[in-house]
């Protein structure tokens, strides 16, 4: 069946340098992604979302890649913090419908 | 803006009972709102969704006898656990749509003994 899928189960990078977090994707119907960060016990936070007929879009610290041609989608996290050391789940859109990734923990080292 | 609570946040209860969390769009209206199960250090998976003044719709292999759904308004959707067993202990969340995008609730531990 169709899945969302994350490359890497762990990242850990140092205070200040830059993050990529890296998912794949195979619905080809999917016409929105949204990366969400979760830290423990809590519930998903909304970082940042793309259209299907984006390929790339930028936030405060953060910009999402969208490559539909190798159904690809990244996140980008500029001079990571502490704060942002959490899970990461990239997630597809299709009718209403969101199908989440399986996540990735990011782990910044001081 | 697009806040989503849940209360309560966590509740233990023992096998049997039935186990009621809200979930509620603090200052938008949300047609459509969404129940999610997560166990430990695992994704989000979806249970059903939910909208307003209609029947939820369950993915497969989820019960809706046990998991019983309302959405009575656009602010506010219950999910019931009825008859809870330790196997239904797990993290619940909650999210609402505005348009395409979905917002989550800070999610109701349950653990049932």
């Amino acid at each position: 069946g169709e899945s969302v899928g994350l490359h890497l189960p762990t990242l850990s990078v140092q205070e200040g340098d830059n993050s990529i977090i890296n998912c794949a994707y195979s619905n080809s119907a999917s016409d929105y992604f949204i990366w969400y960060k979760q830290e423990s016990g809590k519930g998903p936070q909304f970082i940042i979302d793309i259209r299907s007929n984006m390929d790339k879009r930028q936030g405060q610290r953060v910009t999402v890649l969208l490559n539909k041609t190798v159904k690809h989608l990244s996140l980008q996290i500029a001079a990571t913090q502490p704060g942002d050391s959490a899970v990461y789940f990239c997630a597809e859109g299709a009718n209403s419908k969101l199908t989440f990734g399986k996540g990735i923990t990011l782990s910044v080292r001081p | 803006g697009a806040v989503v609570s849940q209360h309560p946040s966590w509740v233990i209860c023992k096998s049997g009972t039935s186990v009621k969390i809200e979930c509620r769009s603090l200052d938008f209206q949300a047609t459509t709102m969404f129940w999610y199960r997560q166990f430990p250090k695992q994704s989000l998976m979806l249970m059903a969704t939910s909208n307003e003044g209609s029947k939820a719709t369950y993915e497969q292999g989820v019960e809706k006898d046990k998991f019983l759904i309302n959405h009575a308004s656009l602010t506010l959707s219950t999910l019931t656990v009825t008859s809870a067993h330790p196997e239904d202990s797990s993290f619940y969340i909650c999210s609402a749509s505005t348009e395409e995008t979905q917002y989550f609730g800070p999610g109701t531990r349950l653990l049932v003994l």
